[in-house]
């Protein structure tokens, strides 16, 4: 089976632009998270989505945003992108609780 | 609320000599824990995970992990490191007081591993 992809692998944005990444979780999963490591830290939970409604969000401003599909994919948008938005984008997919599993992420450069 | 702190940002260790990376965790409440790896430029996959049940943890790639409820630890160990070894570690709590679960991850600890 498939684990879970995310695209795109890279991205190059200009301040005070908007992105939008996307995830596909494992078959079957029904659960996205999302989560941004910046360089040198670790990961920093985002938001996470179960059936298409939000269950939870972290401490990001208004400027993030996200959605779940009916086929339980998931996009993250950020708008009006400062430099501090540039990481690493990972997205999680779970079927049961605690255990998520990772996708290979989307590197964000924000100039 | 749940958090972890991962002692040493760092560890040199030479080929085939004992990895021991460190990891103490704060909770309320008893923890789920984790520690993932990630490899350059990859996404994080799942070491072992703690959940309660036995106290030695054993996982992939012939790491395992001991949970120390007195000591609030749970640092992961192998006998016997390998040059594929060479990665970061990142050791993460399930954080479910908030009704749902989000992983806290540590600030990670980059292994090098040394001929």
């Amino acid at each position: 089976d498939a684990g879970v992809t995310q695209s795109p692998t890279h991205l190059i944005k200009t301040r005070g632009q908007q992105v939008t990444l996307r995830c596909s979780p494992i078959s079957g999963h029904k659960s996205v998270s999302w989560y941004q490591q910046v360089l040198g830290q670790g990961p920093q939970f985002i938001f996470q989505y179960y059936e298409k409604e939000e269950r939870g969000r972290g401490n990001f401003p208004d400027r993030f945003s996200a959605r779940q599909f009916p086929n339980y994919s998931s996009e993250l948008n950020v708008n009006a992108l400062l430099l501090g938005d540039s990481a690493l984008y990972l997205c999680a997919s779970s079927l049961r609780a605690n255990e998520q599993f990772f996708g290979p992420g989307t590197r964000l450069t924000v100039l | 609320a749940q958090s972890v702190t991962q002692l040493g940002s760092h560890v040199s260790v030479s080929e085939g000599a004992l990895v021991l990376l460190r990891c103490n965790y704060s909770s309320s409440v008893p923890p789920y824990l984790f520690w993932y790896v990630q490899y350059p430029n990859q996404g994080l996959q799942l070491l072992l995970k703690y959940t309660s049940a036995a106290t030695l943890v054993k996982g992939i790639n012939g790491f395992e992990a001991e949970f120390k409820k007195s000591e609030t630890s749970f640092h992961l160990t192998k006998p016997s490191a390998h040059m594929s070894d060479a990665a970061e570690y990142f050791c993460a709590v399930s954080d479910t007081n908030t009704g749902f679960q989000k992983l806290v991850f540590g600030t990670g600890t980059r292994l090098l591993v040394s001929p």
